[in-house]
């Protein structure tokens, strides 16, 4: 049982570059998430996904857009990198079928946009 | 708005308590929590209480809930130098995921062990 996968571990790009993050969870959870960590900032939420075939806006959208292909997983995508999205990217998931919403939290994806 | 604030460093010696503070906002959260992030690692789930509880006990962690003054602590008995980490304190937000929330996050508090 893997919990939440994130490749790639480390990315470097050049601004206007695109890139695809991609995430997977193996524990059958409905929801899926993608946040960004920035020093002094915490963790801000850019886009969600409360179940199968659906997707929301988080805090922070602009410049992303997200794809959950199926149950297990939940794509994060930006179409023309600045530097301004450097940062720390981790997707999370957790099973809201109660009230109860603790997210599991993949090892992130450290992005650099030069 | 919602904010969860916490203070930002944390140092203890080997052995003593650790206790971590986080107001929250939202007194409609129905369920706190308290992740652990090591360096360089994700973010893990340490522990969580119901908001119709005052503590709750688990091993060398102990949380505490008063919810008249909206504030949420974390004691960590005989702490280690494994311990030393950023703790993010979580409350459950309706602005976003609708009727059963998703969560915010404060920026963290980052404790610092020495031996």
């Amino acid at each position: 049982n893997a919990g939440v996968t994130q490749t790639p571990k480390f990315q470097v790009l050049k601004t206007g570059q695109s890139m695809t993050l991609q995430c997977a969870q193996d524990m059958n959870h409905n929801s899926m998430y993608w946040y960004r960590q920035d020093p002094g900032m915490g963790l801000r939420l850019i886009y969600y996904s409360a179940s199968e075939g659906t997707t929301d806006k988080g805090e922070v959208p602009n410049g992303y857009n997200v794809s959950r292909l199926n149950k297990r997983e939940f794509s994060l995508r930006l179409e023309s990198a600045a530097p301004s999205q450097t940062s720390v990217y981790f997707c999370a998931s957790s099973d809201r079928q109660g009230v109860y919403g603790g997210q599991y939290f993949g090892p992130g994806t450290r992005l650099t946009v030069t | 708005g919602e904010d969860v604030e916490q203070s930002l460093f944390l140092s203890v010696r080997e052995g003593d308590s650790s206790v971590i503070n986080c107001t929250y906002t939202d007194s409609s959260s129905t369920y706190l929590y308290w992740y652990k992030q090591e360096p360089g690692a994700g973010l893990q789930l340490l522990t969580y209480i119901f908001s119709n509880m005052d503590m709750k006990q688990d091993q060398r962690l102990t949380v505490l809930l008063n919810k008249k003054d909206k504030h949420l602590s974390l004691r960590i008995a005989d702490t280690q130098t494994g311990d030393s980490a950023i703790y993010f304190c979580a409350e459950t937000s309706y602005n976003y995921g609708g009727s059963q929330g998703n969560l915010i996050f404060g920026k963290g508090t980052k404790l610092s062990v020495k031996p």
